[in-house]
């Protein structure tokens, strides 16, 4: 079974504090994605990598970077977090003939 | 990008049938998909339609029409369990978007 980890299921943090959310698969996946999901808005592409150092802007990359450094690791950085990022952020990951994403178990991150 | 749009609640009693329909707009579709989300948990894969016409998995279906660009899920034999929410997802090869997500509720 594919397996994808988050490294936390909360995480509070303050105003304006550098923000990383780390994301890991099992299964050797090119390709990795991280999303936020909002109440009525449901999930919303914010970067995805298909594959090592490659990263490719979502739909609102705005006031977040990535990093993919190995192929089983993505990271999520909120450079200086604010309320408005207050969200469950969801890491997910699909192999390249699949249409199939993994999805990790979620980050409830609070900025306060 | 893609715009999918879906109810935002449906309730139905256990062993009845439920459709939630999907509209898309698209500028690059490969095919629709659905994933289903209890309470707390992760997002779960359903099914996918690249083409036209009725996949069948257990008591989930899903269908797709790309002229009409429409598609839907129809939950059978509805149980307590399905109670959850439910995604359409399209897009080209990288990139997945979402629609809002329909609340189920079952109720005994």
């Amino acid at each position: 079974d594919v397996k994808v980890t988050q490294s936390s299921r909360y995480l509070v943090k303050r105003t304006g504090e550098k923000v990383f959310l780390e994301c890991v698969q099992d299964m050797d996946h090119e390709n990795m994605f991280w999303y936020r999901q909002d109440p009525g808005l449901g999930l919303r592409l914010i970067y995805f990598s298909y594959d090592v150092k490659m990263k490719e802007k979502g739909d609102i990359p705005e006031g977040y970077s990535v990093s993919r450094e190995k192929k089983e690791r993505f990271s999520l950085i909120l450079e200086s977090a604010s309320t408005n990022q207050t969200s469950m952020y969801l890491c997910a990951s699909r192999g390249p003939h699949g249409y199939e994403q993994y999805f990790g178990p979620g980050t409830r991150l609070t900025v306060t | 990008g893609q715009s999918l749009e879906q109810p935002s609640e449906v309730t139905a009693v256990e062993g009845a049938i439920v459709q939630i329909n999907c509209t898309y707009q698209t500028s690059g579709f490969y095919g629709l998909s659905w994933y289903q989300q209890h309470d707390g948990g992760a997002p779960t894969f359903l099914s996918y339609n690249a083409l036209d016409g009725l996949e069948e998995t257990g008591r989930f279906s899903s269908f797709l029409s790309r002229s009409d660009s429409y598609g839907y899920l129809l939950l059978q034999e509805l149980q307590m369990k399905d109670s959850a929410s439910y995604f359409c997802a399209g897009g080209d090869d990288y990139k997945l978007s979402f629609g809002a997500g329909t609340t189920v509720t079952v109720r005994a």
